[in-house]
């Protein structure tokens, strides 16, 4: 099994419906993130969890929520899905600065 | 202006070539810089880790210039799978977040 696994790998949603992007970690490491990619651009953070009582925004985090439900769960909610929430979310985990990433799931919101 | 900035590319290079990628961070407070590579549509991979003496890992040799807050990756000897998109990555020991360029797409070609 991998160390990080994201489900689902990938999801067609209609604009206005809720989704919600889980991520499941073996690694044991306080430090879960969610990413997104679009197109010709680096990963971008959303939100970052430092424990399970610790959330904090990243630079885009309008439009999304997460819950730390335990240490190895992060989940990632888009409440109503927009078009321009297409894109490539990694979920990862850390210890320090060694990260690992989940595989991603490839989201499209029509 | 971006924390991390990258030229995108593609760079096209023939089998064999040498080819050089910059990347240019804004936060004097960064503390640690990667490299990573991104195959296409899946998650980033730590390539090298970059170091102020300077570091070489086989092909690869990756360099930081903290006065000029720059880094480098240089590859020589390019092979057809080293094509990929790599990612210059600094981490703040304060926030504790890695913070990713766009990346720079390479096309090693026959």
């Amino acid at each position: 099994d991998a160390d990080v696994t994201q489900t689902p790998r990938n999801r067609i949603t209609k604009t206005g419906k809720r989704i919600m992007l889980e991520c499941s970690q073996t690694k044991g490491h306080d430090r879960m993130y969610w990413y997104r990619q679009d197109p010709g651009l680096g990963l971008r953070l959303i939100y970052y969890s430092f424990d399970v009582k610790d959330i904090n925004k990243g630079e885009i985090s309008d439009g999304y929520s997460v819950s730390r439900q335990a240490q190895a769960k992060f989940s990632l909610s888009l409440e109503s899905a927009i078009p321009n929430q297409t894109a490539l979310y990694f979920c990862a985990t850390s210890i320090g600065v060694n990260y690992t990433f989940g595989s991603g799931t490839r989201l499209t919101v029509v | 202006r971006k924390e991390v900035e990258q030229d995108p590319g593609p760079f096209n290079v023939p089998e064999g070539a040498t080819v050089a990628f910059n990347c240019t961070y804004s936060n004097s407070a960064s503390q640690s810089f990667f490299w990573y590579r991104q195959d296409c549509r899946k998650e980033p991979k730590l390539l090298m880790s970059v170091y102020s003496s300077g570091n070489e890992d086989g092909r690869f040799t990756a360099q930081l210039n903290r006065a000029s807050q720059y880094i480098s990756l240089l590859i020589r000897d390019s092979k057809l799978s080293d094509s990929a998109t790599y990612l210059c990555v600094v981490h703040s020991g304060n926030t504790g977040k890695l913070i990713f360029g766009q990346g720079t797409t390479l096309q090693v070609k026959p």
